[in-house]
């Protein structure tokens, strides 16, 4: 059964410093996705990123960059500066391709999720 | 775009008691989830429609909740009857085929006393 670890339950920061948020996950599909959502105090939660299984480059979006590494089940997600309004609750999720297909191909938001890290980003 | 509406936003009600929720999608979007997120923890599928269809209700405890989603649009999530551990946030999440991220309401913060 898949399975999404966050290790890390609170991490507090000062304002531009940079945070990273890790992240392990399980799984027996040789096929998934990965996610990380934000969740703020309003409660919905909020797309950030989504890497697929077998594209393993790491890229950077604005002050947001990920490190998705397969041979440890990794994926780790850094916030670069951070500011006030970062603070929330950051989710990673996992959707397997077994899921999707027997979903008709819909089911990417079949998400298996992390307990959550509550990050604070102080002035 | 509109998001994904949930309403209420907030739901106090006595354990035994019967509650429900409503959600209404994006427009377009096939393929709606109902999470259930408790104080603390990561959200966890409940139930997963397509168009008016149940694609995956494995893990809705059918005992107690029940849900549908007449005319393959809004979505009603059911309680009866409540119990004091069903107290948590119920998040609907709405998707379009061609996509592939899951839009989220804002939730129903539901409080069973």
């Amino acid at each position: 059964a898949q399975k999404v670890t966050q290790a890390q339950t609170e991490i507090s920061v000062v304002e531009k410093e940079d945070v990273t948020l890790d992240c392990v996950y399980e799984t027996r599909d040789t096929t998934y996705y990965l996610f990380w959502y934000k969740q703020p105090p309003s409660g919905e939660l909020v797309f950030l990123i989504r890497r697929n299984s077998f594209d393993e480059q790491n890229e950077i979006s604005g002050r947001y960059s990920w490190n998705f590494q397969k041979s440890t089940s990794s994926f780790n997600f850094t916030i670069t500066a951070s500011q006030v309004v970062d603070s929330a609750v950051y989710f990673c999720a996992l959707s397997e391709a077994s899921a999707v297909r027997a979903s008709g191909g819909t089911s990417y938001g079949k998400l298996t999720f992390g307990q959550g890290t509550i990050l604070t980003v102080h002035p | 775009e509109a998001g994904v509406a949930q309403s209420p936003r907030y739901k106090i009600i006595e354990k035994r008691q019967s509650v429900a929720f409503w959600c209404n999608p994006i427009s377009g979007h096939a393929t709606l989830y109902w999470y259930q997120q408790i104080l603390g923890q990561g959200p966890k599928l409940l139930i997963q429609f397509q168009n008016n269809g149940v694609v995956d209700d494995s893990q809705l405890p059918k005992d107690r909740f029940s849900a549908e989603r007449l005319k393959g649009v809004d979505s009603t999530l059911k309680i009866q009857p409540a119990k004091l551990e069903d107290s948590a946030v119920y998040l609907c999440a709405s998707l379009n085929g061609g996509d592939t991220e899951a839009f989220f309401g804002q939730g129903t913060r539901l409080t069973v006393v």
